[in-house]
């Protein structure tokens, strides 16, 4: 298995600009996470799924962020408009039954 | 708060040295995870303690866990300078969705 896979690696964007992340699970795992990295605020678990439905979104900034899961290969989290704040490094994460958690290698995101 | 909290938050050593984090919780677990994170990239799943075990072994990783007192400690014996990464504890409440909260780490540099 190719492990978690995340697009795009890097973002770059100015503010007030939509900007959708997307994620990939490892084929098999029921869960899947979606955190936020930054060096002031650390790693903030931001919104997560179990069989692609969300169970806790408490994590989600605000209503400018949203993310969403259509089906068990696929997850997408959205921050429309965009604004300089946001700037971090997003993760994807999936595991099976909320155990052992795979990361993938992030999208640095910078809004200008 | 479910979040694990890493103790030194630095901590620098010579090669050849054995490495000790403590982690300490709040909440009752299921079980507790260390993963590791090189710079810019994902958190890398090291090790799982369930909540009636005591110790763990990996390799070159020793894992302890004093449910009474709840922490948890991560021994890296024999480090390397390919052991430099931070390092997160992740108290898992268990269930179908194993929500995990990182803290903020402890910065491991090992000196060649």
């Amino acid at each position: 298995d190719a492990g978690v896979i995340q697009s795009p690696r890097h973002e770059v964007t100015e503010m007030g600009q939509e900007v959708t992340l997307r994620c990939k699970p490892i084929s098999g795992h029921n869960s899947l996470f979606w955190y936020r990295q930054t060096m002031m605020r650390g790693l903030e678990l931001l919104i997560y799924f179990n069989n692609n439905v969300p169970i806790d979104d408490s994590g989600m900034p605000e209503d400018r962020f949203s993310a969403k899961m259509p089906n068990a290969s696929f997850s997408t989290l959205k921050i429309q408009p965009s604004e300089p704040r946001d700037s971090a490094v997003y993760f994807c994460a999936s595991s099976f039954q909320g155990e052992k958690l795979f990361f993938g290698s992030g999208t640095q995101l910078s809004v200008l | 708060s479910q979040q694990g909290e890493e103790d030194p938050q630095a901590l620098s050593i010579q090669e050849g040295e054995n490495a000790t984090m403590n982690c300490s919780y709040k909440t009752s677990i299921n079980n507790l995870q260390w993963y590791r994170q090189n710079s810019g990239r994902g958190l890398v799943h090291l090790i799982l303690i369930r909540s009636n075990e005591r110790e763990k072994h990996s390799g070159r990783l020793r894992v302890t866990l004093d449910t009474s007192k709840k922490s948890s400690s991560l021994l890296i014996t024999a480090s390397r300078a390919a052991d430099t990464a931070s390092y997160f504890c992740a108290p898992g409440p268990g269930g179908a969705t194993n929500k995990l909260i990182f803290g903020t780490g402890t910065l491991l540099a090992v000196q060649p």
